[in-house]
């Protein structure tokens, strides 16, 4: 199993640009995750997934959709990237019930300039 | 508001040398509290579920307990590949997401 897998590892962006970032899982999770994490403010959570064409917002939903048309996947959009929006992003899986065993990607690090 | 505090912000140790973290938290009610484990560069590990106060588990060098109002990492004669930031994460009653800490950098030398 590739567990949960996210491209690209690195991106750069001006203001203004849209980008895709790509989730996949091989588990069979239900559920999934988008968070950011910045120096000094932890982990946070931009929005979730509890199953295929089920979504909900998190702590930091603005500047941000997701949509889940099938469970391995769970892509997160930036709809007009923003300097504040530089931070790096995880993805993360987990089955029903198990909110608290999350399996993390390995993280994209996005720089807005 | 729910809030989960974790100190000391890093700890710097010598191999052997015991200590442990704390993640003190305040939620309506308690789900479960998790450990996690990250390395630099990379997304973090799960290691622990706690449910209730009184709770122990372990795991080779680590060990975490849970009450109340927070809980230990106790990490028992480290060694240098225990380095890594470790994060406490909290699910309130009723709730399906988590609060995570801001984490302990751990660094042990040799």
């Amino acid at each position: 199993n590739a567990g949960v897998t996210q491209t690209p590892k690195f991106q750069v962006l001006k203001t203004g640009q849209s980008m895709t970032l790509q989730c996949a899982q091989d588990m069979n999770h239900e559920y999934m995750s988008w968070y950011r994490q910045d120096p000094g403010m932890g982990l946070r959570l931009i929005h979730y997934s509890v199953g295929a064409g089920i979504t909900d917002q998190g702590e930091v939903p603005n500047g941000y959709n997701v949509s889940r048309s099938t469970t391995e996947d769970f892509p997160l959009r930036l709809l007009s990237a923003a300097p504040s929006q530089t931070s790096v992003y995880f993805c993360a899986s987990n089955q029903r019930g198990q909110r608290g065993e999350q399996f993390f990607g390995p993280g994209t690090r996005l720089t807005v300039l | 508001e729910d809030q989960v505090t974790q100190s000391p912000e890093a700890l710097r140790l010598q191999e052997g040398e015991s200590s442990s973290l704390n993640c003190s938290y305040t939620v309506s009610g308690l789900r479960g509290l998790f450990w996690y484990r990250q390395d630099p560069g990379k997304g973090p590990e799960f290691l622990f579920t706690l449910y209730s106060a009184g709770e122990e588990k372990e795991k080779e060098r680590l060990k975490a307990t849970l009450t109340k109002k927070e809980s230990f990492l106790h990490i028992t004669a480290p060694k240098p590949e225990d380095s890594a930031t470790y994060l406490c994460a909290v699910q309130p009653s009723g709730y399906s997401t988590l609060t995570f800490g801001k984490g302990t950098m751990l660094l042990v030398s040799p």
